[in-house]
Order: structure tokens, then C-alpha cells, then sequence
């Protein structure tokens, strides 16, 4: 089962930040928190990862809060393109551990 | 493109036949996992090879089998079909340090 609880579904307008929450209140030690996405039909695609520290890249924002137990993905202008399932994942990283998918937030932005 | 090769892209048959799906994983990538994606239904980890030897199960049916071979591409036999097997099918492949690539999947129509 998915370590992870996430909203359903989510809106946005387009240009606007996304906000999307994760609770893992289970997390232990040595697990970190996965982002992926997966726009309609196509193959799920990696969109950050982080420990404990907040994480930045081309594509998000990743905010953990200081006693793990929770993460927000932050999109930083959300575009139609966005508009995707998201997934929150907790594993250990390195080694071949598989993912293990939850039932994700629906994010749809709206023009 | 991801680097995670998937064919064929589509599939129909009949219930009660046989097909194989097979996955070409990113290049140095040793570990190869299968999820089913039914419709509406989230991502369901099948099997996993790591290096040509079998790693992990899931919920992976009697009638399904897979193998990875020498040169890390890995396939997926799916026989005696049954209409519940309509799924997408994806494949994805890591290293083993941080994301998953996945492919862009494999659509099966049991008819």
C-alpha cells in the first residue's frame, strides 16, 4: 500500500502557482520524498525528489516540513500542459526498491 | 523520448490468445519493472528484473510471465486474455540511484 495521502483533485488557473500537498506521516529516516506526474495515458515522469532540505529544479518546487511528515510540490506558473495526475512517493533511495503508486491528485488548470 | 522503449504501442486480440509486450530499458540501466494501468485505475507494480534475474513481484497474474534477457531488454507474456487484461502496460528502468524512467506504454485491447 502507498505510504502517502493526497487530495483527490486539485484546480488551478493558468499562470498561478500550484500547491500540491502530501502527508507521510510514516516516513522513517532514510526514505525520501518522489514526485511523478503522469499526463493523461502517457508514462509516469519523474519530477523531483528531496530528503529533508527543500529541492528546486527546472520543473518544480519541492517543500518538506521540518519533521517529514509532509511535502508540498509547488509548480511555479502552473501552464494547461500541467494538467496531469500527480503522484507522491516515499522509498529509500538507491537500490532497485520498487515505486509504489498511490491513487495521485488530479491537478486540471483552467485558462 | 525517454530512453524506455515500448512495443508495440498498441495491441488487439481475442480472448484466450497470447502476446508478448517488450521493453528496451535506458542505456546502463539494469533494473526493468512492469506496472498495469487498467482504466480509471491507478498503477498496479507487476515484476521486476534486475539483471536478468527476477527481484520483486506483485500482483502479477499466473497467466503473466516475463524475462529479462543478456542485453537487459525484458519482455512480458500475457496468455489465456481475458477482457479484464485491457490495460496499458508500461516498463520502466533505473540505475537504482534516483528517478524511474518509464516508457510510453503499451495499450492491450482484449476483444
Amino acid at each position: 500500500d502507498a505510504k502517502t495521502t493526497q487530495p483527490p483533485s486539485m484546480d488551478c488557473a493558468e499562470g498561478r502557482a500550484a500547491n500540491l500537498p502530501c502527508n507521510h506521516s510514516t516516513i522513517s529516516g532514510n526514505e525520501y520524498v518522489y514526485w511523478y506526474r503522469q499526463i493523461h495515458s502517457q508514462g509516469p515522469q519523474y519530477i523531483i525528489h528531496g530528503l529533508k532540505n527543500n529541492e528546486t529544479n527546472e520543473m518544480a518546487s519541492l517543500i518538506i516540513t521540518e519533521d517529514r511528515k509532509s511535502s508540498t510540490l509547488i509548480l511555479p506558473h502552473a501552464t494547461l500542459r500541467d494538467t496531469a495526475v500527480y503522484y507522491c512517493i516515499v522509498r529509500i533511495q538507491g537500490g532497485s526498491e520498487k515505486l509504489v503508486f498511490g491513487k495521485g491528485t488530479k491537478l486540471t488548470v483552467n485558462p | 523520448d525517454s530512453g524506455v522503449t515500448q512495443t508495440p504501442k498498441h495491441l488487439i486480440t481475442a480472448t484466450g490468445q497470447r502476446v508478448t509486450l517488450r521493453c528496451s530499458p535506458r542505456s546502463g540501466d539494469l533494473s526493468v519493472y512492469w506496472y498495469q494501468q487498467s482504466l480509471d485505475q491507478g498503477l498496479q507494480f507487476l515484476i521486476q528484473y534486475y539483471n536478468g534475474e527476477e527481484r520483486a513481484k506483485g500482483n502479477i497474474l499466473e497467466r503473466f510471465s516475463a524475462q529479462q534477457f543478456p542485453d537487459l531488454h525484458s519482455e512480458l507474456n500475457l496468455s489465456s486474455l481475458e477482457l479484464g487484461d485491457s490495460a496499458l502496460y508500461f516498463c520502466a528502468s533505473t540505475q537504482g540511484g534516483g528517478g524511474y524512467t518509464f516508457g510510453s506504454g503499451t495499450r492491450l485491447t482484449v476483444v
